[in-house]
């Protein structure tokens, strides 16, 4: 099956900063990454996804670019804010249905 | 609408013993799918179900069960429990379950002891 791994598992910034997140997967066929985000003690909420079709994605300060042929997809958040510390999670999915392969998840701190 | 409900919230059960865990999802949505969420696992999957039937499943052993009733609404049964399953349940729904955005519950946090 599908294998997705994420890295860094923690990342600090700065308020104002920009944070990059970054997920490797080993399935070709797999062709729909979500992002999702989690706050503390709160349910996990879709931020933005990209299809197989789509290099890049923006949606205001976040961003989502897309590497078929090297199997990796990136977060991108710009100009950080505290509201933005959370866990996020990548995703990916090839069949379908909702079978989803998430990465283990990364822990964003905003520093004021 | 009202979201995706999970009951109960919290439970606690000692080896050996089953539980089951409820989801009703988002009015209208088809597709319900379970994840199991550890520290440092992230979300595992478990199953997935459409229209009543099972339509995927993950790498869980048998213990782990599901099913999906006519309302849409799923229940997940642990037969067993060891202190290993202790874990944050999450269900999602989606109206179509296919590659598009799941909705997730609050989760049912099961303590094994």
């Amino acid at each position: 099956g599908e294998n997705v791994e994420q890295h860094p598992s923690t990342l600090s910034v700065q308020e104002g900063d920009s944070a990059v997140i970054k997920c490797t997967y080993s399935d070709s066929a797999s062709n729909y990454f979500p992002w999702y985000k989690q706050e503390l003690g709160k349910r996990p909420q879709l931020i933005i996804d990209i299809r197989s079709n789509v290099g890049e994605k923006k949606d205001q300060r976040i961003a989502v670019t897309l590497n078929k042929t090297a199997k990796h997809f990136s977060l991108h958040i710009t100009e950080t804010q505290p509201e933005d510390s959370a866990v996020y999670f990548c995703a990916a999915s090839y069949n379908t249905g909702n079978q989803f392969y998430f990465g283990t998840g990364t822990s964003l701190t905003v520093i004021p | 609408k009202a979201g995706v409900t999970q009951t109960p919230r919290y439970l606690i059960k000692t080896r050996g013993q089953q539980v089951t865990l409820s989801c009703s999802p988002i009015s209208g949505h088809r597709s319900v799918s379970w994840y199991q969420q550890t520290p440092g696992q992230g979300l595992q999957f478990l199953f997935e179900y459409f229209s009543e039937t099972q339509r995927n499943k993950g790498n869980f052993p048998g213990r782990f069960s599901g099913r999906q009733f006519s309302n849409s609404r799923s229940e997940m049964n642990v037969s067993t429990l060891e202190l290993g399953d202790s874990a944050l349940y999450l269900c999602a729904s989606s109206s179509l379950g296919g590659n598009e955005k799941l909705f997730f519950g609050s989760g049912t946090q099961l303590s094994v002891l």
